[in-house]
């Protein structure tokens, strides 16, 4: 079956512009989580969505936003972009048994830089 | 704040030898999960210990949980070449929300 499909899988902005990023998840899976992942900090959880509803959100500010379609489908929207938002933005989806994560299957990433 | 704790950051072993990541979480989880990262590429999922106490080996690697939820391991038994990459461990919270560790990176010396 095919995996988790995010794009574009790289993009180079400038400050001060927004993107939108894009996350197709597996067949079925209804939770889609993203994750921005840089050298120095690791793995930042961003936030999760289920169902269409923003489940759960990480500790980044306002600019970082995100949706879930009826398909699943999840897009994050990043705007008025700083340099420090350059970073690898991994989306992951995954399989539920009422509040039990079976593992995540995340995609390639988008690699963000920002000039 | 929740935080997963893992150490070590960088592990360089010889070819053949063992090496051990641990990790460490500030509060009770209700699972954790193993991934693996390579040079390059994305996180690709291990395997997940719910039990307290639980034992889970995958050919040359044992992952344990601790009796309290609150700390595991990754060991893997003489290391070949194709180990190297970065092993990250990721806890699920009662809030459900899943914190990573920042990752041991491991490098093999052949």
């Amino acid at each position: 079956k095919a995996g988790v499909t995010q794009t574009p899988r790289y993009l180079i902005k400038t400050r001060g512009q927004q993107v939108t990023l894009s996350c197709s998840p597996i067949s079925g899976h209804r939770s889609v989580s993203w994750y921005q992942q840089t050298p120095g900090q690791g793995l930042q959880f961003l936030f999760e969505y289920f169902s269409e509803t923003q489940r759960n959100k990480g500790n980044f500010p306002g600019r970082f936003s995100g949706r879930q379609f009826s398909n699943s489908r999840s897009e994050m929207n990043v705007s008025t972009l700083e340099l420090g938002d350059s970073a690898l933005y991994l989306c992951a989806s995954s399989l539920e048994t009422g509040r039990l994560t079976h593992g995540y299957t995340f995609g390639s990433g988008t690699r963000l830089t920002v000039v | 704040g929740q935080q997963v704790m893992q150490i070590p950051q960088y592990q360089h072993v010889q070819e053949g030898e063992d090496f051990t990541t641990y990790c460490n979480s500030s509060t009770t989880l209700s699972n954790i999960q193993w991934y693996k990262q390579r040079p390059g590429g994305h996180p690709v999922f291990l395997i997940q210990l719910v039990k307290s106490g639980e034992v889970k080996k995958q050919k040359r690697l044992t992952f344990q949980f601790g009796e309290a939820k609150k700390n595991s391991s990754l060991h893997i038994t003489a290391t070949q070449t194709t180990d190297v990459g970065t092993y990250f461990c990721a806890g699920q919270q009662r809030d459900d929300k899943i914190i990573f560790g920042k990752g041991t990176r491991l490098h093999i010396l052949p």
